[in-house]
């Protein structure tokens, strides 16, 4: 079935460093992907989103990069901050899904002092 | 209220029993989902509604679950003759809705364990 998978489960980052996250897709009819951050104890933080017809697209400290080809989704963090300690998912929807909204299993980014 | 309410937080039921979880979205939200987490794993999408009808209940895990929504607004998962396996948090999360808005604004979540 449709899955949305992560390369690495776990990322331990020096702080005031760049981390980035991986995340691959296998449904080529995903046309949205989305990134969420999630802190212990806490529901899922959207942080930022990517349409299909777009390869890269930046926030406040952050950069999502799509590469359809591969089927591979990133995304970027600038200059770490021990707030950024949390769990990371991708997720995505497919055009023919409606808003069916599907999520891969996460990353956790630990952030070292 | 400001964001999206579930109740209750934390629920320990015994095994066979039927629980009830509640999600109370943003007001205007019509879109609202239930999704299932499992200590230390990803989202498990369970059920969409968009309005009160439900286009996708694919996720639902089995028979045993059954979620609906009234008025727009409240929805109810419920749990009927509950398993071990059921063990989890369920979050609730709602959004504007529409096909380009992927932003979920989530609750909680609802700790069930089931002994």
């Amino acid at each position: 079935g449709e899955s949305v998978g992560l390369h690495l489960p776990t990322l331990s980052v020096q702080e005031g460093d760049n981390s980035i996250i991986n995340c691959a897709y296998s449904n080529s009819a995903s046309d949205y992907f989305i990134w969420y951050k999630q802190e212990s104890g806490k529901g899922p933080q959207f942080i930022i989103d990517i349409r299909s017809n777009m390869d890269k697209r930046q926030g406040q400290r952050v950069t999502v990069l799509l590469n359809k080809t591969v089927k591979h989704l990133s995304l970027q963090i600038a200059a770490t901050q021990p707030g950024d300690s949390a769990v990371y998912f991708c997720a995505e929807r497919s055009y023919s899904s409606a808003s069916k909204i599907i999520f891969g299993s996460g990353t956790r980014l630990s952030i070292r002092p | 209220g400001a964001g999206v309410s579930q109740s209750p937080s934390n629920k320990v039921t015994e095994k066979g029993k039927d629980v009830e979880l509640r999600c109370d979205p943003i007001s205007g939200h019509t879109a609202l989902y239930w999704y299932r987490q499992s200590l230390g794993q990803g989202l498990e999408f369970l059920i969409y509604f968009q309005g009160n009808s439900a286009p996708d209940k694919s996720g639902l895990p089995s028979d045993r679950f059954s979620a609906e929504r009234t008025g727009g607004s409240v929805s109810t998962l419920t749990i009927q003759r509950t398993q071990q396996e059921d063990s989890a948090v369920y979050l609730c999360a709602s959004s504007q809705g529409g096909r380009g808005n992927g932003e979920l604004f989530f609750g909680e979540g609802s700790r069930l364990t089931v002994l």
